[in-house]
């Protein structure tokens, strides 16, 4: 049973333009969320976070918004680059329930960036 | 470099074989967690290392797979008689504390092809 959801595996957007991917949790523990970036042969590497005491969380070009009472979360990336092009993972964890130091992760998405 | 090293990048073995993978984490990181990213899945947590302890090993999936850490440094997974199900992309994360929303660093991963 997936605890954190990515439906979308692939996402296709032009320069310039938004990029929004999605990201959809079953657990209620979960109360910490992230965002990593992944280049084929690397690791991934984090991009960008929430807490579950906010809704939404900006740095630069990325936001991410958290929906909690729909268990939903979204990464915006504005103005979408062709660097930006990669997998990205949803990531969760929880703060309680002893399980804070585990990252369940998403499937990911693949963003393509078309100059 | 002070990031997260993996050795071996890539190790092609036959079935059946032993395999040692090493994971170098970033210094004074006293958190190590090792996952694994099977072909079109998201990353999978195998095991949790505090200092040279592992309080979680819940994500082992089978008896064949075994870590350790020493020195509250270096870890090595390994994974006895493999199989082809094994085959997959091992990665290792560190972090500075225990807690889910401290960021966790990667390493590169090791490909593992069992043939």
């Amino acid at each position: 049973d997936q605890q954190v959801k990515q439906n979308s595996p692939s996402l296709s957007v032009q320069e310039g333009r938004i990029s929004i991917l999605n990201c959809d949790y079953t657990n209620s523990m979960f109360d910490y969320f992230l965002w990593y970036k992944k280049y084929p042969a690397e690791g991934p590497t984090f991009l960008i976070s929430i807490s579950s005491i906010k809704d939404k969380n900006e740095d630069g070009r990325f936001t991410v918004f958290l929906n909690k009472s729909a268990k939903h979360l979204s990464l915006h990336i504005v103005p979408s680059q062709p660097g930006d092009s990669a997998v990205y993972f949803c990531a969760a964890s929880g703060r309680s329930g002893g399980s804070n130091y585990k990252l369940t992760f998403g499937k990911g998405t693949l963003l393509t960036v078309n100059p | 470099g002070a990031g997260v090293s993996q050795s071996p990048s890539n190790k092609v073995t036959e079935k059946g074989k032993d395999v040692e993978l090493r994971c170098d984490p970033i210094s004074g990181h006293t958190a190590l967690y090792w996952y694994r990213q099977s072909l079109g899945q998201g990353l999978e947590f195998l095991i949790y290392f505090q200092g040279n302890s592992a309080p979680d090993k819940s994500g082992l999936p089978s008896d064949r797979f075994s870590a350790e850490r020493t020195g509250e440094s270096v870890s090595t997974l390994t994974i006895q008689r493999t199989q082809q199900e094994d085959s997959a992309v091992y990665l290792c994360a560190s972090t500075r504390g225990t807690r889910g929303y401290n960021e966790q660093f990667f390493g590169p991963g090791t490909r593992l092809t069992v043939l």
